[in-house]
């Protein structure tokens, strides 16, 4: 089945602390994503992939790094989470082609909360 | 990419078609119109796109004014796990940030036993 998976699901963590959330596609898409989603604010591009080993930032970078070294997977880092950084994340995925826009499909999504 | 404006919240009685609006009166030439359903805090899904004709899939049908400054997503037989927040986004096709999706505040669709 073609899917976009994300992992933990849920976490709780502790300020400073460093956490990874894992994304990984089977569909073999070349464009990856990440996603913030807050209450009252929608979803928001934090960072954003083209192709293995080629990032760059989204509306929101702030507090998060990227790594693209496989085709398939686009983790999510952050270095030292803070209370703000508490939200819903998406991870997506798309084939890339410079004439079209393919739809996107989106993880279940990862509750963080940051304490 | 093009602002959009949609109802906060509409209502749907089951069985029947929902018709969901949506304004994007500066639109350009080269914008396409996509929605997709957000479902209880899962991920996003994609529904439909279009550029100026109708569309129409397993899903949905789209419809575009022929000015193209507003649409309308028909969901012809709405069931309960329909209800969703509804997103109408507007975007060039292609080009060097095709990626990125704008996402505003969106439809609250609640369909009705």
């Amino acid at each position: 089945e073609a899917q976009v998976t994300q992992n933990p699901r849920y976490l709780i963590t502790v300020t400073g602390k460093k956490l990874t959330v894992t994304c990984s596609q089977n569909m073999n898409h070349e464009y990856m994503s990440w996603y913030r989603q807050d209450p009252g604010l929608g979803l928001r591009q934090i960072y954003y992939s083209m192709n293995v080993e080629v990032t760059d930032k989204g509306d929101v970078p702030e507090g998060y790094k990227v790594s693209r070294k496989e085709k398939r997977n686009f983790p999510l880092i952050l270095e030292s989470p803070s209370p703000n950084q508490t939200s819903l994340y998406f991870c997506a995925s798309s084939p890339l082609a410079v004439s079209r826009t393919y739809e996107q499909y989106f993880g279940p999504g990862t509750r963080l909360t940051v304490t | 990419d093009a602002k959009t404006t949609q109802p906060p919240s509409m209502d749907c009685a089951e069985g029947r078609a929902a018709n969901l609006p949506c304004n994007h009166s500066t639109i350009s030439g080269n914008e396409y119109v996509y929605w997709y359903r957000q479902i209880h805090s899962q991920g996003p899904q994609y529904i439909i796109h279009g550029l100026k004709n109708n569309e129409t899939n397993e899903m949905a049908s789209l419809i575009i004014t022929e000015d193209r400054k507003s649409s309308t997503l028909i969901l012809p037989h709405a069931t309960l796990r329909d209800t969703a927040v509804y997103y109408c986004i507007v975007r060039v096709g292609g080009g060097t940030s095709y990626g990125k999706l704008t996402f505003g505040q969106g439809t609250i669709l609640t369909v009705h036993p």
